[in-house]
């Protein structure tokens, strides 16, 4: 089946700070999402991004299909950026109407005050 | 509701005992979606329910797991005989009609802890 996987898996940053999130995938996909899991455990959605480019504030995020990877930017971070970062990708069976939904395996972020 | 609501919060049995667990997804949301984070774990989906249409139940780790989706609506996962295995935070989803493609919505999650 299709791999997620997600780099780097930790990172410590100093406030202020600008980072890179990457997340790879195997095969094609039909959509993929990003995710923010705070210290207390909620989901909050990001991006939905299946290609092209977003922003929303301090991220952005940047799809490239047909390369098979996707970009999660952050920029000045914050203390309150801490958690993890999940990329989660769809991949729909066609005529099996089979519906797939794989988590990348995190990447692990603190941020420093 | 304003949000994804699942209960209990937190659910406490013993092995072999059976649990029921219960998600109310955003009103209007057609699309509801079950996964489960162990501990220090990624995300594992489970099981997805679009409309009234049959699920796709591949997803679900045993023959032990079992959803029902009534009216379109409330969903409830159960796990008969439940295994130590069995412990972790189960996560619900939901997302507009307008496809599956949208975004998901989480609610909290339930924390099931297998004695």
């Amino acid at each position: 089946g299709i791999q997620v996987e997600q780099s780097p898996p930790d990172l410590i940053l100093q406030e202020g700070a600008n980072s890179t999130l990457r997340c790879n995938f195997s095969d094609s996909v039909n959509n993929l999402q990003w995710f923010h899991q705070n210290p207390w455990g909620q989901l909050i959605n990001l991006f939905y991004i299946p290609s092209g480019t977003k922003q929303n504030g301090r991220l952005s995020a940047t799809t490239v299909a047909t390369e098979r990877y996707s970009l999660l930017y952050i920029s000045s971070s914050q203390t309150t950026d801490s958690g993890v970062y999940f990329c989660a990708v769809v991949q729909l069976g066609g005529t099996s109407g089979t519906y797939k939904y794989i988590f990348g395996t995190g990447t692990r972020l603190k941020v420093l005050a | 509701g304003a949000g994804v609501s699942q209960s209990p919060s937190n659910k406490v049995t013993e092995k072999g005992k059976d649990v029921e667990l219960r998600c109310d997804p955003i009103s209007g949301h057609t699309a509801l979606y079950w996964y489960r984070q162990s501990l220090g774990q990624g995300l594992e989906f489970l099981i997805y329910f679009q409309g009234n249409s049959a699920p796709d139940k591949s997803g679900l780790p045993s023959d032990r797991f079992s959803a029902e989706r009534t009216g379109g609506s409330v969903s409830t996962l159960t796990i008969q005989r439940t295994q130590q295995e069995d412990s972790a935070v189960y996560l619900c989803a939901s997302s507009h009609p307008n496809g599956l493609y949208n975004e998901q919505f989480f609610g909290p999650g339930t924390r099931l802890t297998v004695l």
